[in-house]
């Protein structure tokens, strides 16, 4: 079974401007959760989705906005993009809609903002 | 506000050794542990998920515990190799409370 995809797997981009990263996850698994991996910061939870609707939204502002698909294919969008923005944004899927599902993590997109 | 401790942030010991990676947290609310490896400029594989009722999970030479009333989950990995050289951390939560990561511990296992 093919794993989490995403995709750009690496993007560079100037201040100001916007980004969508994209997200496919394993089959059958209808969850997909996005983090931002910072040397400082460490990984920090965006969002999460499950059946198209947003579940829950960690602490970032209004910039970082996600969606997700009838396939259950996944986008995430920042705007206006700040020095601070430049990361590894992950996404990940699971089976399950509870918490007993195991994550399973794709290979990141390294964001690099000028 | 969950809090995911990892301790040590960085280790460094000769292959063959066997070594313990500790983890601890500050709400032991029902929910699953997970262990991650880390290669550099990599996404995370998962190692070990411990959910809530469980104790302990092993594959191959790891083996992790979860100790809920004590807030703590130790990786235990044996015969350490040169591959095992990675970043491991653990986390806690899952669904739609998303992940919460420690810093990781930072592990060298020299030839």
């Amino acid at each position: 079974k093919a794993g989490v995809t995403q995709t750009p797997r690496y993007l560079i981009k100037t201040r100001g401007q916007q980004v969508t990263l994209s997200c496919s996850p394993i089959s059958g698994h209808r969850s997909v959760s996005w983090y931002q991996q910072t040397p400082g910061q460490g990984l920090q939870f965006l969002f999460e989705y499950f059946s198209e609707t947003q579940r829950n939204k960690g602490n970032f502002p209004g910039r970082f906005s996600g969606r997700q698909f009838s396939n259950s294919r996944s986008e995430m969008n920042v705007s206006t993009l700040e020095l601070g923005d430049s990361a590894l944004y992950l996404c990940a899927s699971s089976p399950l809609s509870g918490r007993a599902g195991e994550q399973f993590f794709g290979p990141g997109t390294r964001l690099t903002v000028l | 506000k969950q809090e995911v401790t990892q301790i040590p942030a960085a280790l460094s010991v000769p292959e063959g050794e066997n070594l313990v990676l500790n983890c601890s947290f500050t709400d032991s609310a029902i929910y699953n542990l997970q262990w991650f490896r880390q290669d550099p400029g990599k996404g995370l594989t998962s190692l070990l998920l411990i959910q809530s009722s469980q104790r302990e999970q092993t594959s191959g030479r790891l083996n992790a515990s979860l100790d809920k009333s004590s807030g703590r989950s130790t990786l235990y990995i044996a015969a350490s190799q040169p591959g095992d050289s990675a970043t491991y951390l653990c986390a806690w939560g899952g669904g739609a409370d998303g992940l919460t990561f420690g810093k990781g511990t930072h592990l060298i296992i020299q030839p």
